[in-house]
């Protein structure tokens, strides 16, 4: 099972910053949050990853909380082309990572 | 930098066909995993290789279902005897660690049906 917990779906207005949440309280220490996104029928495309600190990308950014129970990640301007389902990761196990359902966002004209 | 290519994009069979895919990963990437994803569904995971070893499976990964890796290069995940439920899309990825980060690259994809 999936350690971290993201709504099911959003939707966001084009041009405007989307805030993805995600919960993963039970993350240790040394474990990384990773985003990937994936739109239909490809495959999984990663965005962005971090461990304590905030993260910024080209793509996207990434906002982890104090306690590290909690991240965001922000695609500043969305564009139609951003409508995807967004994974928020942990690893599972030794070396797996371990995907939920993910967040469906849909970006709306 | 070609990315994690997949053979083939598309497969039909019938129940109880033999089937293949194969994937060929980053090049300088020493780990490589399958996962499956199903309609509705997150990806998965199936099983993963460093080198040539095969280190981890899911019990997913039933009796009928084999993968390689024979030379620590590209993989192969055979299903035998294939089945309805098996109708997936099959995804690999490859990664390198680095500083503690492991980032899977995944390739578009092996979409199976079985009729």
């Amino acid at each position: 099972d999936a350690k971290t917990t993201q709504p099911p779906s959003m939707d966001c207005a084009e041009g405007r910053a989307a805030n993805l949440p995600c919960n993963h309280s039970t993350i240790s220490g040394n474990e990384y949050v990773y985003w990937y996104r994936q739109i239909h029928s490809q495959g999984p495309q990663y965005i962005i990853h971090g461990l304590k600190n905030n993260e910024t990308n080209e793509m996207a950014s990434l906002i982890i909380t104090e306690d590290r129970k909690s991240s965001t990640l922000i695609l500043p301007h969305a564009t139609l082309r951003d409508t995807a389902v967004y994974y928020c990761i942990v690893r599972e196990g030794n070396n797996r990572l371990a995907f939920g359902k993910g967040n469906q966002v849909v970006v709306i004209p | 930098d070609t990315g994690v290519s997949q053979d083939p994009r598309h497969k039909i069979t019938k129940r109880g066909q033999n089937v293949t895919f194969r994937c060929d990963p980053i090049s300088e990437h020493n780990r490589l995993y399958w996962y499956r994803q199903t309609l509705g569904q997150g990806p998965e995971f199936l099983t993963y290789f460093q080198n040539e070893a095969q280190l981890e499976k899911s019990r997913l990964l039933s009796d009928r279902f084999s993968a390689e890796r024979p030379k620590g290069s590209f993989s192969t995940l055979e299903i035998q005897r294939t089945e309805q439920g098996d109708s997936a899309m099959y995804l690999c990825a490859s990664s390198l660690v680095f500083s503690g980060a492991n980032v899977l690259t995944f390739g578009a994809g092996s979409r199976l049906t079985v009729l």
